[in-house]
């Protein structure tokens, strides 16, 4: 278990809808990644909070946003869902970006299904 | 940009022979590389990782190598046993972490 959660677990959902998923970072943590990863793919990063504030985009398309928020949990919001988003999405956290600790640690992940 | 390469992409070898994974890195400004497994269903995690001022780390049976003037690094997993058949990631970090496309390691009995 590495200390980071997210839910929900699974979530299935139509074309066109907007889903909202949550994480919470291990204590401590005060940065959080959202990566995507589809089928037999890799991880795509996404996007990366530091302390409340964005700190790194990666490959996130406009109608995904995500936010973090005072007690540094955060929230992944994808909107106009198409059926290619559907995907594991990994958020995973750290003491410091730049600092000593560089380990990221991943939660279990929230599987999407668009139908 | 940043880029990583990492190969094979699937490899497969029998119990208890060795297994070695290769990256290459583009920023000669890149300082720390980290080695994550996924299992299947679950989250990556970190299984060892390296700094630049490093150049072998060990850790039971996986090891790491770096070359820095080659810009490539290594993973080394020595007895394999079928728990480490996985997906592996290499990474390595300037200012982010540019992330590989991931090795699926085969464990044959």
């Amino acid at each position: 278990d590495s200390g980071v959660t997210q839910t929900p677990k699974h979530l299935i959902t139509a074309t066109g809808q907007r889903v909202t998923l949550r994480c919470s970072p291990r204590s401590g943590d005060l940065s959080v990644y959202w990566y995507q990863q589809s089928l037999d793919q890799g991880l795509q990063f996404l996007i990366q909070y530091y302390n409340g504030e964005e700190r790194a985009k990666g490959n996130i398309l406009e109608r995904f946003s995500a936010q973090q928020f005072p007690d540094l949990h955060s929230e992944l919001n994808l909107s106009s869902l198409e059926l290619g988003d559907s995907a594991l999405y990994f958020c995973a956290s750290s003491v410091d970006p730049g600092g000593r600790s560089e380990t990221q640690y991943f939660g279990p992940g929230t599987r999407l299904l668009v139908l | 940009g940043e880029n990583v390469e990492q190969h094979p992409s699937t490899l497969s070898v029998q119990e208890g022979d060795s297994a070695v994974i290769k990256c290459t890195y583009s920023d000669s400004a890149s300082n720390y590389f980290p080695w994550y497994k996924q299992e299947l269903g679950k989250g990556p995690q970190l299984i060892i990782d390296i700094r630049s001022n490093v150049g072998e780390k060990k850790d039971q049976r996986i090891a790491v190598t770096l070359n820095k003037t080659a810009k490539h690094f290594s993973l080394h997993i020595t007895e394999t046993q079928p728990e480490d058949s996985a997906v592996y990631f290499c990474a390595a970090r300037n200012y982010q972490l540019i992330w590989g496309a991931g090795t699926k390691l085969i464990i044959k009995p």
